[in-house]
């Protein structure tokens, strides 16, 4: 079972709309949770990281969440744009690991 | 400061032969990272090295593959006799020392290396 699930897979919305993708994790004990932007063809790029004891962390129009109680994070995105077309991956690290564990990413189309 | 460059950004080859794939991290970065993503999946990590050490190779598989990481020159990921289930995108990132699981030590990507095995 992958230790970093993401809902929805696939997400449409109108240019203008907000959305909320959704991340659990069972990695423990847990560190930082991190969300990133990866473009089609391109490398992952960070938007935000978070600590167990941060919960909530905002970087322009995206805001994310994290309750380490439920192992749960959000990332919501505010006023869509036609740039935001994107894969959104979660990813989490334990205290111990040197690796960074990914989820398989929320791929969003923003539509105008 | 130039980001993480990998080259090159597409690599074919045939089945048997041998793929090289380079790695250049950020300027004042000794960490890197090896990462395979195959369609449709998350990125699966492969590799941790710092420099001439590889300091955690549990994600590599035990045959065909090896990296390094030399004092001087790039990273290379290397793997050898490829097969058609080796064509992925590859990808590396680099990170200033630190542990990761210091919310201060960023990791930053290339663009990756899109190999394909024909």
């Amino acid at each position: 079972k992958n230790q970093v699930e993401q809902s929805p897979q696939s997400l449409i919305i109108l240019e203008g709309k907000n959305c909320t993708l959704q991340c659990n994790y069972t990695v423990s004990p847990f560190s930082n949770l991190r969300w990133y932007k990866q473009d089609t063809g391109r490398g992952p790029v960070s938007l935000t990281i978070m600590t167990f004891s941060e919960n909530t962390k905002s970087n322009g129009r995206y805001t994310a969440t994290l309750d380490a109680d439920t192992k749960q994070s959000s990332l919501h995105i505010t006023a869509s744009q036609l740039s935001d077309s994107a894969s959104y991956i979660c990813v989490v690290i334990s205290q111990a690991g040197t690796a960074l564990i990914f989820g398989k990413g929320t791929t969003l189309s923003v539509s105008s | 400061n130039a980001g993480v460059m990998q080259n090159p950004r597409h690599l074919v080859r045939r089945r048997g032969q041998e793929a090289r794939l380079r790695c250049s991290p950020m300027k004042g970065h000794s960490h890197v990272y090896w990462y395979r993503q195959l369609p449709e999946e998350g990125l699966k990590f492969m590799v941790y090295l710092q420099k001439e050490n590889i300091i955690d190779e549990s994600g590599m598989p035990k045959e065909r593959f090896s990296a390094e990481f030399p004092k001087e020159g790039p990273s290379i990921l290397r793997i050898q006799q490829v097969v058609r289930g080796d064509s992925a995108a590859y990808f590396c990132a680099s990170s200033p020392p630190g542990a990761l699981s210091q919310r201060g030590t960023e990791a930053f990507f290339g663009q990756g290396t899109r190999l394909t095995v024909v």
